[in-house]
């Protein structure tokens, strides 16, 4: 797969339900961000783990990475409508590359 | 709380027009970002940008594509002679030094149309 590689590409889930996307990427990295997409806006930061990190809770949001895999996964519990959006995994990889962003995941919460 | 501005909104141009793309990077920030967004595709890095000059660039950013700092505020990306595929979302984006490098603060995008 892609650097920054997400999966499922599209999810669909009752409101209140929880949600975990994936994100699986190849070379070493200083660290892995999410970001959360409204249709057609812009990007907004939403969590960083760094690669000595395994996990790390922001509000709803838990991060955890194994940098042994490679992967990365979100979850976002009890989702509500307005999380709807599509969610990127961005890498920063560690030998001078800048971010390499997936290609994301669709989230839709149905109310 | 801070954020970066991008302007125009939307902008529509015919093929082989130049465009610029203007962008206020968060105040206290010292590296700048573009990057694309083609419909329904991922977010591609375009350039990165340091103390006044190009730190990084990728192979999509070619010899049509600029980027300057004209002054304290702004950050602008030029194209030169637009292509049909150059339509996308274009999004700045700023970070601050040390470990403030590591979060990128990206804009509300300029989508271009190019017909």
């Amino acid at each position: 797969s892609q650097q920054g590689e997400e999966d499922p590409q599209a999810l669909s889930i009752q409101e209140g339900e929880n949600a975990t996307m994936n994100c699986s990427y190849k070379t070493s990295i200083n660290n892995l961000q999410w970001y959360r997409q409204n249709s057609g806006r812009g990007l907004v930061h939403l969590i960083l783990i760094r690669s000595n990190e395994r996990e790390k809770h922001s509000g709803r949001l838990r991060v955890t990475l194994d940098t042994s895999k490679k992967s990365s996964s979100l979850l976002i519990t009890a989702s509500r409508a307005a999380d709807t959006a599509s969610y990127f995994c961005a890498t920063d990889p560690a030998y001078g590359q800048n971010f390499v962003f997936g290609p994301g995941t669709r989230l839709s919460v149905l109310p | 709380e801070p954020e970066v501005t991008q302007t125009p909104s939307h902008q529509v141009t015919q093929m082989g027009q130049e465009v610029i793309l203007r962008c206020v990077p968060i105040s206290n920030h010292l590296y700048f970002y573009w990057y694309r967004q083609i419909l329904g595709q991922k977010v591609e890095f375009l350039v990165s940008f340091y103390n006044n000059e190009i730190s990084e660039k990728s192979e999509i950013f070619d010899d049509q594509f600029s980027v300057e700092r004209p002054d304290g505020s702004n950050f602008t990306l030029k194209i030169r002679s637009t292509k049909l595929e150059d339509s996308a979302m274009y999004f700045c984006a700023s970070s601050g030094s040390g470990q403030n490098q590591e979060t990128q603060y990206f804009g509300p995008g300029t989508r271009l149309l190019v017909l």
